[in-house]
Protein backbone atom coordinates (compact mmCIF):
# COMPACT_ATOMS: atom_id res chain seq x y z
CA UNK A 1 0.00 0.00 0.00
CA UNK A 2 1.84 3.09 -1.26
CA UNK A 3 -0.33 5.71 -1.31
CA UNK A 4 -3.85 6.92 -1.84
CA UNK A 5 -5.61 5.48 -4.85
CA UNK A 6 -8.61 6.74 -6.93
CA UNK A 7 -10.45 5.56 -9.77
CA UNK A 8 -11.57 6.30 -12.39
CA UNK A 9 -8.81 8.39 -13.25
CA UNK A 10 -10.88 10.29 -15.88
CA UNK A 11 -14.50 10.17 -16.37
CA UNK A 12 -16.65 11.43 -19.23
CA UNK A 13 -20.53 11.53 -18.61
CA UNK A 14 -23.97 12.99 -19.82
CA UNK A 15 -25.51 15.77 -18.14
CA UNK A 16 -28.25 14.09 -15.78
CA UNK A 17 -26.46 10.88 -15.53
CA UNK A 18 -25.15 9.17 -12.27
CA UNK A 19 -21.42 8.69 -11.43
CA UNK A 20 -19.66 7.25 -8.62
CA UNK A 21 -15.76 7.51 -7.68
CA UNK A 22 -13.78 5.53 -5.63
CA UNK A 23 -10.64 6.10 -3.26
CA UNK A 24 -8.89 3.47 -1.50
CA UNK A 25 -7.00 5.13 1.50
CA UNK A 26 -3.82 4.81 3.07
CA UNK A 27 -4.58 1.43 5.12
CA UNK A 28 -3.77 2.86 8.29
CA UNK A 29 -5.31 6.21 7.98
CA UNK A 30 -8.52 6.99 9.80
CA UNK A 31 -9.42 9.99 8.09
CA UNK A 32 -10.21 10.39 4.95
CA UNK A 33 -11.25 13.81 2.70
CA UNK A 34 -12.73 14.22 -0.11
CA UNK A 35 -12.09 17.73 -2.15
CA UNK A 36 -13.30 19.51 -5.18
CA UNK A 37 -10.76 21.50 -7.67
CA UNK A 38 -11.80 23.15 -10.57
CA UNK A 39 -9.78 25.11 -12.96
CA UNK A 40 -7.33 28.01 -11.64
CA UNK A 41 -8.33 27.31 -8.33
CA UNK A 42 -7.14 25.63 -5.53
CA UNK A 43 -9.18 22.35 -3.69
CA UNK A 44 -12.27 23.32 -1.44
CA UNK A 45 -13.33 20.78 1.34
CA UNK A 46 -16.52 18.53 0.34
CA UNK A 47 -16.56 16.20 3.40
CA UNK A 48 -14.44 14.39 6.04
CA UNK A 49 -14.49 10.85 7.85
CA UNK A 50 -13.21 9.62 10.47
CA UNK A 51 -13.41 6.01 10.36
CA UNK A 52 -16.91 4.90 9.00
CA UNK A 53 -18.41 8.50 10.16
CA UNK A 54 -19.05 11.44 7.93
CA UNK A 55 -18.25 14.16 10.49
CA UNK A 56 -18.47 16.80 8.50
CA UNK A 57 -20.03 18.00 4.67
CA UNK A 58 -19.28 21.25 3.32
CA UNK A 59 -22.63 23.50 2.18
CA UNK A 60 -20.81 22.67 -1.34
CA UNK A 61 -22.06 19.67 -1.19
CA UNK A 62 -25.84 19.75 -2.41
CA UNK A 63 -28.46 16.76 -2.16
CA UNK A 64 -27.31 15.02 -5.64
CA UNK A 65 -24.01 14.18 -3.44
CA UNK A 66 -23.42 11.36 -1.25
CA UNK A 67 -20.70 9.86 0.28
CA UNK A 68 -19.57 6.73 2.05
CA UNK A 69 -16.77 5.16 4.32
CA UNK A 70 -18.42 1.43 4.93
CA UNK A 71 -16.50 0.11 7.68
CA UNK A 72 -13.96 2.68 7.35
CA UNK A 73 -11.92 1.15 4.57
CA UNK A 74 -12.36 2.77 0.95
CA UNK A 75 -14.79 5.51 0.17
CA UNK A 76 -17.21 6.01 -2.48
CA UNK A 77 -18.88 9.68 -3.73
CA UNK A 78 -21.97 9.37 -5.95
CA UNK A 79 -23.49 12.63 -7.90
CA UNK A 80 -26.57 11.75 -8.80
CA UNK A 81 -28.20 13.68 -12.25
CA UNK A 82 -24.89 15.59 -12.96
CA UNK A 83 -25.02 19.14 -14.24
CA UNK A 84 -22.17 21.06 -16.23
CA UNK A 85 -21.20 22.73 -12.67
CA UNK A 86 -19.92 19.69 -11.30
CA UNK A 87 -16.94 19.16 -13.85
CA UNK A 88 -14.10 19.41 -11.27
CA UNK A 89 -11.03 17.30 -10.09
CA UNK A 90 -12.59 15.28 -7.61
CA UNK A 91 -9.27 14.81 -4.61
CA UNK A 92 -9.19 11.92 -1.92
CA UNK A 93 -7.01 12.16 0.74
CA UNK A 94 -6.18 10.41 4.32
CA UNK A 95 -4.29 11.55 7.19
CA UNK A 96 -3.08 11.52 10.08
CA UNK A 97 -1.07 14.87 9.80
CA UNK A 98 0.01 15.86 6.51
CA UNK A 99 -2.59 14.50 4.38
CA UNK A 100 -1.71 12.16 1.42
CA UNK A 101 -3.37 13.22 -1.83
CA UNK A 102 -4.77 10.71 -4.46
CA UNK A 103 -4.34 11.92 -8.44
CA UNK A 104 -7.69 12.78 -8.35
CA UNK A 105 -10.66 11.75 -10.69
CA UNK A 106 -11.34 14.35 -13.59
CA UNK A 107 -15.21 14.39 -13.96
CA UNK A 108 -16.67 16.30 -17.23
CA UNK A 109 -20.11 16.62 -17.39
CA UNK A 110 -21.54 17.15 -21.36
CA UNK B 1 -14.51 29.47 -0.22
CA UNK B 2 -10.81 30.36 -0.49
CA UNK B 3 -8.59 30.85 2.73
CA UNK B 4 -7.15 33.35 1.23
CA UNK B 5 -4.73 34.32 -1.60
CA UNK B 6 -1.20 33.88 -2.71
CA UNK B 7 1.18 35.72 -4.11
CA UNK B 8 2.10 36.27 -6.74
CA UNK B 9 -0.30 34.48 -9.46
CA UNK B 10 1.93 33.64 -11.52
CA UNK B 11 6.01 33.32 -11.56
CA UNK B 12 8.50 32.80 -14.11
CA UNK B 13 12.20 32.69 -12.93
CA UNK B 14 15.39 31.07 -14.91
CA UNK B 15 16.53 27.47 -13.71
CA UNK B 16 18.96 28.22 -10.65
CA UNK B 17 17.55 31.45 -9.76
CA UNK B 18 15.49 31.36 -6.11
CA UNK B 19 11.74 31.62 -5.84
CA UNK B 20 9.47 32.75 -3.49
CA UNK B 21 5.81 32.80 -2.83
CA UNK B 22 3.64 34.14 -0.40
CA UNK B 23 0.23 33.38 1.74
CA UNK B 24 -2.11 35.41 3.47
CA UNK B 25 -4.96 33.67 5.39
CA UNK B 26 -7.86 35.10 7.34
CA UNK B 27 -8.43 32.64 10.94
CA UNK B 28 -6.61 31.64 14.22
CA UNK B 29 -4.51 28.24 12.29
CA UNK B 30 -3.05 25.14 14.29
CA UNK B 31 -0.95 24.52 11.14
CA UNK B 32 0.00 25.72 7.44
CA UNK B 33 1.31 23.86 4.96
CA UNK B 34 2.54 23.96 1.59
CA UNK B 35 1.38 21.49 -1.68
CA UNK B 36 3.18 20.88 -4.88
CA UNK B 37 0.96 20.03 -7.83
CA UNK B 38 1.90 19.59 -11.01
CA UNK B 39 -0.68 19.71 -13.88
CA UNK B 40 -3.63 17.81 -13.70
CA UNK B 41 -2.12 15.69 -11.12
CA UNK B 42 -2.94 15.24 -7.46
CA UNK B 43 -0.98 17.33 -4.63
CA UNK B 44 1.81 16.78 -2.93
CA UNK B 45 2.69 17.58 1.00
CA UNK B 46 5.72 19.67 0.79
CA UNK B 47 6.40 21.23 4.51
CA UNK B 48 4.38 21.58 7.60
CA UNK B 49 4.65 24.33 10.04
CA UNK B 50 2.97 24.91 13.15
CA UNK B 51 1.68 27.84 14.50
CA UNK B 52 4.05 27.66 16.89
CA UNK B 53 6.90 28.10 14.82
CA UNK B 54 8.53 30.85 12.93
CA UNK B 55 10.94 29.12 10.11
CA UNK B 56 11.46 25.53 9.03
CA UNK B 57 13.49 23.88 6.37
CA UNK B 58 13.44 20.79 4.07
CA UNK B 59 16.09 20.49 1.23
CA UNK B 60 16.19 23.30 -0.98
CA UNK B 61 12.35 24.38 1.05
CA UNK B 62 12.35 27.28 3.50
CA UNK B 63 8.87 28.26 5.04
CA UNK B 64 8.48 31.03 6.90
CA UNK B 65 5.07 31.57 9.33
CA UNK B 66 4.21 34.86 10.57
CA UNK B 67 0.90 34.51 12.86
CA UNK B 68 0.68 38.13 13.53
CA UNK B 69 0.39 39.00 9.53
CA UNK B 70 -1.41 35.93 9.01
CA UNK B 71 1.18 35.45 6.10
CA UNK B 72 3.89 32.81 5.07
CA UNK B 73 6.53 32.44 2.53
CA UNK B 74 7.79 29.78 0.91
CA UNK B 75 11.46 29.88 -0.70
CA UNK B 76 12.62 28.00 -3.29
CA UNK B 77 16.50 27.80 -3.80
CA UNK B 78 18.52 26.91 -7.19
CA UNK B 79 15.23 26.15 -8.52
CA UNK B 80 15.46 23.10 -11.35
CA UNK B 81 12.70 22.81 -14.22
CA UNK B 82 11.41 19.79 -12.41
CA UNK B 83 9.93 22.51 -9.61
CA UNK B 84 7.73 23.89 -12.47
CA UNK B 85 4.55 23.34 -10.83
CA UNK B 86 1.79 25.16 -8.96
CA UNK B 87 2.13 25.66 -5.20
CA UNK B 88 -0.62 25.97 -2.59
CA UNK B 89 -0.35 26.97 0.76
CA UNK B 90 -3.38 25.34 2.65
CA UNK B 91 -4.21 25.99 6.63
CA UNK B 92 -6.36 24.28 9.28
CA UNK B 93 -8.10 26.25 11.76
CA UNK B 94 -7.83 26.26 15.34
CA UNK B 95 -10.27 23.50 17.10
CA UNK B 96 -11.01 21.69 13.60
CA UNK B 97 -10.00 18.79 12.92
CA UNK B 98 -7.42 18.82 10.23
CA UNK B 99 -9.58 20.08 7.90
CA UNK B 100 -7.80 22.19 5.55
CA UNK B 101 -8.86 25.74 3.41
CA UNK B 102 -6.23 25.83 0.13
CA UNK B 103 -5.35 29.66 -1.25
CA UNK B 104 -5.45 30.39 -4.84
CA UNK B 105 -1.94 28.90 -5.43
CA UNK B 106 0.87 29.83 -7.37
CA UNK B 107 1.80 28.81 -11.10
CA UNK B 108 5.34 28.59 -11.13
CA UNK B 109 7.49 28.42 -14.27
CA UNK B 110 11.04 27.26 -14.24
CA UNK B 111 13.12 28.51 -17.33
CA UNK B 112 15.94 26.17 -18.30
Amino acid sequence: DTGVSQNPRHKITKRGQNVTFRCDPISEHNRLYWYRQTLGQGPEFLTYFQNEAQLEKSRLLSDRFSAERPKGSFSTLEIQRTEQGDSAMYLCASSPLGYTFGSGTRLTVV
Amino acid sequence: SQQGEEDPQALSIQEGENATMNCSYKTSINNLQWYRQNSGRGLVHLILIRSNEREKHSGRLRVTLDTSKKSSSLLITASRAADTASYFCATDEYGTYEKLTFGTGTRLTIIP
